[in-house]
């Protein structure tokens, strides 16, 4: 059973950078068939996904981020990282990883599903 | 990239159907097969309930189903149980990222 855990600090003051991991256990980082992604969530708001990566290193990212964020991977420790620089309050969230399925089979492909998440982790900016 | 448009929220009776909406354009929901949707729990991760506009993981009760027409996509929850009622979210993918709709509040009358 897959399960994957967020840890980082709760607190960063605006302008500085949040970094956050995500731990992988029961599953090996470096299987085909998934991206590793972040997803966040403002209280009380919607889910924005903010980018992933495939065991490659290859990343995608929200074209509205994207000039802050930096998705990276360490396949021995198991582990998917993010940075993002310049926080403000409005980067205030519960901050989820989750394993991203996609594969194709002949023409057959299936992509952009999210299972399984992490519990999340609050970020908050504040001074 | 504009999040897709859902109703911010939707309500039933029990044992009713309920149907909740997913708008987005020919370029994410209408342009791929490829939505998915989620159910969040106050204080809970999401969990995915369809995938693939139709397709339902393992374990997820077949009370739970997804369909597609144009650019809106649709979940429908039958039989309608007090334990249904939570956030739901659709997510598309849109050419090499994804876009999750605003959520929709179901409620359990």
């Amino acid at each position: 059973q897959v399960q994957l855990q967020e840890s980082g600090p709760g607190l960063v003051k605006p302008s500085q950078t949040l970094s956050l991991t995500c731990t992988v256990s029961g599953d090996s980082i470096s299987s085909g068939s998934f991206y590793w992604s972040w997803i966040r969530q403002p209280a009380g708001k919607g889910l924005e996904w903010i980018g992933h990566i495939y065991t490659s290193g290859s990343t995608n990212y929200n074209p509205s981020l994207k000039s802050r964020v930096t998705i990276s991977i360490d396949t021995s420790k198991n582990q998917f990282s993010l940075k993002l620089t310049s926080v403000t309050a409005a980067d205030t969230a519960v901050y989820y990883c989750a394993r991203e399925g996609f594969y194709c089979t002949g023409n057959l492909c299936s992509k952009n599903w999210f299972d399984p998440w992490g519990q999340g982790t609050l970020v908050t900016v504040s001074s | 990239q504009s999040a897709l448009t859902q109703p911010a929220s939707v309500s039933g009776s029990p044992g009713q159907s309920i149907t909740i909406s997913c708008t987005g354009t020919s370029s994410d929901v209408g342009g791929y097969n490829y939505v998915s949707w989620y159910q969040q729990h106050p204080g809970k991760a999401p969990k995915l309930m369809i995938y693939d506009v139709i397709h339902r993981p393992s374990g997820v009760s077949d009370r739970f189903s997804g369909s597609k027409s144009g650019n809106t996509a649709s979940l429908t929850i039958s039989g309608l149980q007090a334990e249904d009622e939570a956030d739901y979210y659709c997510s598309s993918y849109t050419s090499s990222s994804s876009l999750f709709g605003g959520g929709t509040k179901v409620t359990v009358l």
